[in-house]
């Protein structure tokens, strides 16, 4: 076990829906990763956070936004969902953010229909 | 852009025989690569690597750093079925991981 927890483990909704997807960091972790995981694309990097604060962003789409709150939990919003956006979503944790090993959670599976 | 490449994309392997995967990259600003395995679903640290030429080992798991070729391999000896997983490269030139495609490796009985 990671320390690191990701809710819901499983999502199937249809196209043209909004989902949000939480997690919550390892304790005394200040960032937060996320990450998309694809049959065909391997893990892609879709945006950080460090303290509350935006640090990174990766192929985030614009449809996709992201937030982590005071007590540093996050979540992602995805909206407008369309079926190439079924995939393995990802959350990771590290202490200070940069240069560091993450942690990763188990994972959300979202399957659009 | 980054870019991480492995190799082979996938491997058939027999209990007791030995691998050796392949990772490869280009950055910017290298500071750091990591090996993840990933079995079922969340993807598991394995090693850091910063300094070129130092072995990390780990029972039968073992890799390697050559920043002047700019590649790093994990060896696997005397493989097992538990072994049978994805492995995942990734190198930090900022403050996020790039990944690679990874590795399927299987090990049969």
């Amino acid at each position: 076990d990671s320390g690191v927890t990701q809710t819901p483990k499983h999502l199937i909704t249809a196209t043209g829906q909004r989902v949000t997807l939480r997690c919550s960091p390892r304790s005394g972790d200040l960032s937060v990763y996320w990450y998309q995981q694809s049959l065909d694309q391997g893990l892609q990097f879709l945006i950080q956070y460090y303290n509350g604060e935006e640090r990174a962003k990766g192929n985030i789409l614009e449809r996709f936004s992201a937030q982590q709150f005071p007590d540093l939990h996050s979540e992602l919003n995805l909206s407008s969902l369309e079926l190439g956006d079924s995939a393995l979503y990802f959350c990771a944790s590290s202490p200070r953010g940069t240069n560091e090993k993450l942690f990763f959670g188990s994972g959300t599976q979202l399957s659009v229909l | 852009e980054d870019k991480v490449v492995q190799s082979p994309l996938s491997l058939v392997v027999h209990e007791g025989d030995t691998v050796t995967l392949n990772c490869s990259y280009e950055v910017t600003n290298f500071r750091s690569l990591l090996w993840y395995k990933q079995e079922k679903k969340a993807p598991t640290f394995l090693f850091m690597l910063t300094s070129s030429g130092i072995e990390k080992k780990s029972g039968r798991l073992s890799s390697i750093l050559d920043k002047k070729e700019l590649f790093s391999i994990l060896n696997i000896t005397a493989t097992q079925t538990g072994d049978s997983a994805i492995y995942l490269c990734a190198e930090t030139s900022g403050s996020r991981l790039t990944f690679g495609e990874g590795t399927q490796l299987t090990v049969n009985p």
